[in-house]
Formats: structure tokens, sequence, C-alpha cells
């Protein structure tokens, strides 16, 4: 595949422990994107780091970018029941987006 | 907040049927996408639209896909002649394009397409 492959494929955790996400990707991208996505629902943009930036935070959430390694995480601490979800991320080109194939977050309350 | 809409929920086919899947992206957004995901994969991209031509395209949108801006609010994906393996959630997605935020795509809540 282009892009994004994302481990673990599954992950389960109790609430209040963080949870981390990784992604690998194989083309040249302007940006890497990680969005969420609710059962059967659409997809929530988090966070976007660009290609020339190593880490980024927005409220619980950290995204690193190795362009190196052609690799990024996302951590989100403190995690909530409400943050179960599937992660995905996704790497940004100029008219597209290309997707991994996710990880399927259960936080246990 | 504005959002990306998105009708039908849910459309039903029979194989070999024409279907029009329908979006109003956000309205101040210049680049519009769809994208699908069959059950249990991955989304994958179709197609992009800006400046009412296609941008790009998947290898998936052959000649039986075309896009429209009709007018200023929709966009529509239409499918000529359905197959089953056509059959998932059609994603509709824009963005600004400009500025901070200009690649950030905003998604709607899909369509889902089962082709009978």
């Amino acid at each position: 595949s282009q892009q994004g492959e994302e481990d673990p494929q599954a992950l389960s955790i109790q609430e209040g422990e963080n949870a981390t996400m990784n992604c690998s990707y194989k083309t040249s991208i302007n940006n890497l994107q990680w969005y969420r996505q609710n059962s059967g629902r659409g997809l929530v943009h988090l966070i976007l780091i660009r290609s020339n930036e190593r880490e980024k935070h927005s409220g619980r959430l950290r995204v690193t970018l190795d362009t190196s390694k052609k690799s990024s995480s996302l951590l989100i601490t403190a995690s909530r029941a409400a943050d179960t979800a599937s992660y995905f991320c996704a790497g940004g080109s100029s008219y597209k987006l290309i997707f991994g194939s996710g990880t399927r977050l259960l936080v246990r309350p | 907040e504005p959002e990306v809409t998105q009708t039908p929920s849910h459309q039903v086919t029979q194989m070999g049927q024409e279907v029009i899947l329908r979006c109003v992206p956000i309205s101040n957004h210049l680049y519009f996408y769809w994208y699908r995901q069959i059950l249990g994969q991955k989304v994958e991209f179709l197609v992009s639209f800006y400046n009412n031509e296609i941008s790009e395209k998947s290898e998936i949108f052959d000649d039986q896909f075309s896009v429209e801006r009709p007018d200023g609010s929709n966009f529509t994906l239409k499918i000529r002649s359905t197959k089953l393996e056509d059959s998932a959630m059609y994603f509709c997605a824009s963005s600004v394009g400009q500025g901070v935020t200009k690649n950030i795509q905003y998604f709607g809540a899909g369509t889902r397409l089962s082709v009978l």
C-alpha cells in the first residue's frame, strides 16, 4: 500500500492510562494528519503536523513525526472511555489524503 | 459549527443501477473530495475537485464514476452502473485550501451504499 500502516491494530487500555499509536508511511508527504472515527461515523480531524515539524501538542494529544524513518506516533494521555474509537493517520499531499489501516482503541472504564 | 452534510445516509440499489450521492461542503471551502471505506477496510481516496475540475483521482475512480458541482453548494458523486463491489461507505470532505488550516479536511458522516 502507498501509505500509513498503523500499529498496533488494536489496543485495549484502562481509563486514565496513556495510549500510543504508531504509523509508518512510504511516500513523500507535505503533512501528516491524525483522524478519529467512531463506529460507523465520519472522520474527525485531530491534529496536523507539517513535514518540517518534529512534535506537536493539542490538549491531551501529542504527535511526533520522524521523516527520516517515515513514521509518526500519536499519544493520548489520561485516556477516557469517550476516547474509544478507531484512529487513522493520513499522509497529506496537494490534493488528497492517503489513510492507514487504523488502530482500534478501547478504553475500559 | 459549519459541517459537511451528506444525503442520503443509506442508499440501497440494484446492481447495474445508477446512483448519485450528494454532499454539501462547508460554504467557504474551495477543495472537495470523495473517499470510500469498504466495511472493515481503510479509507480510500477517490477524487479531489477544485475550480470546477478534477485535481486528482485514484485508480479506483474509473469511467463508472463522475463528480459534479451542479450549483454553488452541492457536490455529487455519480456511479453509472453499480457493481456489488461498490458497496461501501462513501465520505465527502472539503478543505479551505488556503491559510494555516488549508490542508485539514472536514468529513461528512457518510452515505452507506448497499448494492444488491
